[in-house]
């Protein structure tokens, strides 16, 4: 139980488009989601957290309207990355918890976006 | 505030022979601890966790961690290597209010043939 997917694994696009990333708990409800940024050799950064129906909570330094995050039902998490260019290529990672089970976070196995 | 310092960056060892990771943290509470590993390019995989029940915390794959609240340690051992292991360890403890994740930096482990 508790598996979190993410579409697409991998996606190149071009600078100034936008890409979408989707987190979905498959087998359970999510009322908490988190989303992740990892640059290479490096640790998770928290972007921010998002409950559902309710705005993202985005963590200091991260561009609330770069990074869009839309958590429309209890197993579904966007993330729109914005005018997208090759500094915002990295591993995103999303993570999902039900807050009525426990605080226990699963984590999507990530996507890697790459900008050209 | 709560934090977890791992010690080493990287570590390297023979095949067949122990791991130690390292991991101290800082919580004003007894705290939530988790041990992850990933694999290159991989998502992250729990490997243990600490909730305030049994000390020594035996994980997947041989792994174990116990919790030492004296030295605020939350150290990852394993008994014996397999290449399969090399990959990067991160120790995570969870906040006490918020209860979100706060990461190490990640201990990267080479296991030598």
């Amino acid at each position: 139980g508790a598996v979190v997917s993410q579409h697409p694994s991998w996606v190149i696009c071009k600078s100034g488009t936008s890409v979408k990333i989707e987190c979905r708990s498959l087998d359970f409800q999510a009322t908490t989601m988190f989303w992740y940024r990892q640059f290479p050799k490096k640790s998770l950064m928290l972007m921010a957290t998002s409950n559902e129906g309710s705005k993202a909570t985005y963590e200091q330094g991260v561009e609330k309207d770069k990074f869009l995050i839309n958590h429309a039902s209890l197993t579904l998490s966007t993330l729109t990355v914005t005018s997208a260019h090759p500094e915002d290529s990295s591993f995103y990672i999303c993570s999902a918890r039900s807050d009525l089970d426990s605080y226990e976070q699963y984590f999507g196995p990530g996507t890697r976006l790459t900008v050209t | 505030a709560q934090s977890v310092t791992q010690l080493d960056s990287h570590v390297s060892v023979s095949e067949g022979t122990p791991v130690l990771l390292r991991c101290n943290y800082s919580s004003s509470y007894s705290p939530s601890l988790f041990w992850y590993v990933q694999h290159p390019n991989k998502g992250l995989q729990l490997l243990l966790k600490y909730t305030s029940a049994a000390t020594l915390v035996k994980g997947i794959n041989g792994f174990e961690a116990e919790f030492k609240k004296s030295e605020t340690s939350f150290h990852l051992t394993k008994p014996s290597a397999h290449m399969s292991d090399a990959a990067e360890y991160f120790c995570v403890v969870s906040d006490q209010g918020t209860y979100k994740y706060i990461f190490g930096t990640g201990t990267r482990l080479k296991v030598l043939a």
